[in-house]
C-alpha cells in the first residue's frame, strides 16, 4: 500500500467512449502526476499538478483531459483514444514539486490503471 | 542530450549471487539519479537515491547504488540474490527543469 489508489485497475474501451481514470492520494503531498507506460519504453510523463494547478503537459493529445480538483485528487478524462492509447496509466504524487528546490525525486506510484482501446 | 541508458533490457542471475543492473546518464549539472522498482502488476517503489555525499548509496531490500562521475553510471547492486527480486528496475535522473528522465528499464529474473 503505496497510499495512492487508483481506480479502476482495468478498463477496455472503444474508439468513440468517454471514460475516466481516477486517483487519490492519502499522503498530503502537494504534486500529483501522470505518466504513461508502454512496454520497453521509458515512462512517459504527460501531466504535473501543483497544488491543484497544472505546471506541465508535455505535448499530450487532447483527448486526454486532466483535472484535479484538489491536492489529494487527480483524475484523466479520456475521448476518442486510439488504439495506440492502450497502455498502463500511472499517478504519482510527491511533497514537493520536482521543479522546486526541495523536490528530490522521490515519488509514491498507484498501482495503474490498464487501459485497452479497441 | 539528456537521457539514461539501461544497455540491458533482461539480466539473469541464480538466487544467492551478487547482481548488477546497469545504468548510465547524461545530463548536464550535478545529477539527481534514482532506482525504482516495479513488481508485477504493481506501480513504480522508490529504492534508493543520489543526490550528494558518498557514492555509495543504500536503500530498500539491501540493494545499494554507486555514483561513477567519471564513467557516469549509477549501477544497481545487491550481494546475493533473491527470488523475490524479480522485477523491472527502472534508473531515472533528474533533469534541470525538475523533470525525471527514465530509463527503459531492466528485467530482472531470479533463478532458484
Amino acid at each position: 500500500e503505496t497510499g495512492v489508489t487508483q481506480t479502476p485497475r482495468h478498463l477496455v474501451m472503444g474508439m468513440t467512449n468517454k471514460k475516466s481514470l481516477k486517483c487519490e492520494q492519502h499522503l498530503g503531498h502537494n504534486a500529483m502526476y501522470w505518466y504513461k507506460q508502454s512496454a520497453k519504453k521509458p515512462l512517459e510523463l504527460m501531466f504535473v499538478y501543483n497544488f491543484k494547478e497544472q505546471t506541465e503537459n508535455n505535448s499530450v493529445p487532447s483527448r486526454f483531459s486532466p483535472e484535479c480538483p484538489n491536492s489529494s485528487h487527480l483524475f484523466l478524462h479520456l475521448h476518442t483514444l486510439q488504439p495506440e492509447d492502450s497502455a498502463l496509466y500511472l499517478c504519482a504524487s510527491s511533497q514537493v514539486s520536482l521543479r522546486e528546490s526541495g523536490g528530490t525525486g522521490e515519488l509514491f506510484f498507484g498501482e495503474g490503471s490498464r487501459l485497452t482501446v479497441l | 542530450a539528456q537521457s539514461v541508458a539501461q544497455p540491458e533490457d533482461q539480466v539473469n542471475v541464480a538466487e544467492g549471487n551478487p547482481l548488477t543492473v546497469k545504468c548510465t546518464y547524461s545530463v548536464s549539472g550535478n545529477p539527481y539519479l534514482f532506482w525504482y522498482v516495479q513488481y508485477p502488476n504493481r506501480g513504480l517503489q522508490f529504492l534508493l537515491k543520489y543526490i550528494t555525499g558518498d557514492n555509495l548509496v543504500k536503500g530498500s531490500y539491501g540493494f545499494e547504488a554507486e555514483f561513477n562521475k567519471s564513467q557516469t553510471s549509477f549501477h544497481l547492486k545487491k550481494p546475493s540474490a533473491l527470488v523475490s527480486d524479480s522485477a523491472l528496475y527502472f534508473c531515472a535522473v533528474r533533469d534541470g527543469r525538475g523533470q525525471l528522465i527514465w530509463g527503459a528499464g531492466t528485467k530482472l529474473i531470479i533463478k532458484p
